[in-house]
């Protein structure tokens, strides 16, 4: 069965600062693979996906996320974080008629 | 992307009463609708998929008698948590697609937060 594992469940940085947030995934066949994030109030936003070609994807608000097979890995990373980057982020895996496995989701801190 | 809203935003009520939770796509014709439920720090879970007109197909474990799911419209489906019970208590988020393949996006309402008391 598909499943997502997010390691951290909270994560903080500073202002300005490099951001990694880790996703492994299992799945039999090539991974639909997505990040949201959920502010508080508001409904999970889409940040990327990944479906084939070009291993690392480019999102919305300056985010990417590098798909690596040999790792099963999806990880989030934002090379300056905002103080509006607050929110928490899940990653999730296509399991088949658009269903989709959502990890636990990572609290996301940015200190000032 | 769609505008999803569901309402109420947070309900409290009773054990044993029944409590209604609709999910509107405002802007989009949502031929698909999910449910899903999510435990306080844990990840969305589904509950079930929902087409347009038709009957919705619930995930293994999850009662269909005691989570009524109504989607008579493209714009709107409903979720009765029928007969609740403290154990319901859970934030109930929906979300729509313009269809049930090829991974079309999904939009997410901003949830709701049901306690039973």
């Amino acid at each position: 069965a598909q499943s997502v594992t997010q390691p951290d469940i909270h994560i903080t940085v500073s202002e300005g600062a490099s951001l990694e947030l880790r996703c492994n995934y299992s799945y039999g066949a090539t991974p639909y693979l997505f990040w949201y994030v959920q502010s508080p109030g508001q409904g999970l936003q889409l940040l990327l996906k990944y479906f084939s070609g070009d291993t690392l994807v480019q999102g919305i608000k300056g985010f990417e996320a590098e798909f690596k097979r040999s790792q099963s890995s999806f990880n989030l990373r934002k090379p300056s974080v905002h103080w509006s980057d607050a929110a928490e982020y899940f990653c999730a895996v296509g399991a088949g008629g658009n269903k989709l496995v959502f990890g636990a989701g990572t609290i996301l801190r940015v200190k000032s | 992307g769609a505008v999803v809203s569901q309402h109420p935003s947070r309900v409290i009520c009773k054990s044993g009463t029944s409590v209604k939770i609709e999910c509107r796509s405002l802007d989009f014709q949502a031929t698909t609708m999910f449910w899903y439920r999510q435990f306080p720090k844990q990840s969305l879970m589904l509950m079930a998929t929902s087409n347009e007109g038709s009957k919705a197909t619930y995930e293994q474990g999850v009662e269909k008698d005691k989570f009524l799911i109504n989607h008579a419209s493209l714009t709107l489906s409903t979720l009765t948590v029928t007969s609740a019970h403290p154990e319901d208590s859970s934030f109930y988020i929906c979300s729509v697609s313009q269809g049930a393949g090829s991974y079309n996006e999904q939009f997410f309402g901003p949830g709701t937060r049901l306690t039973v008391l």
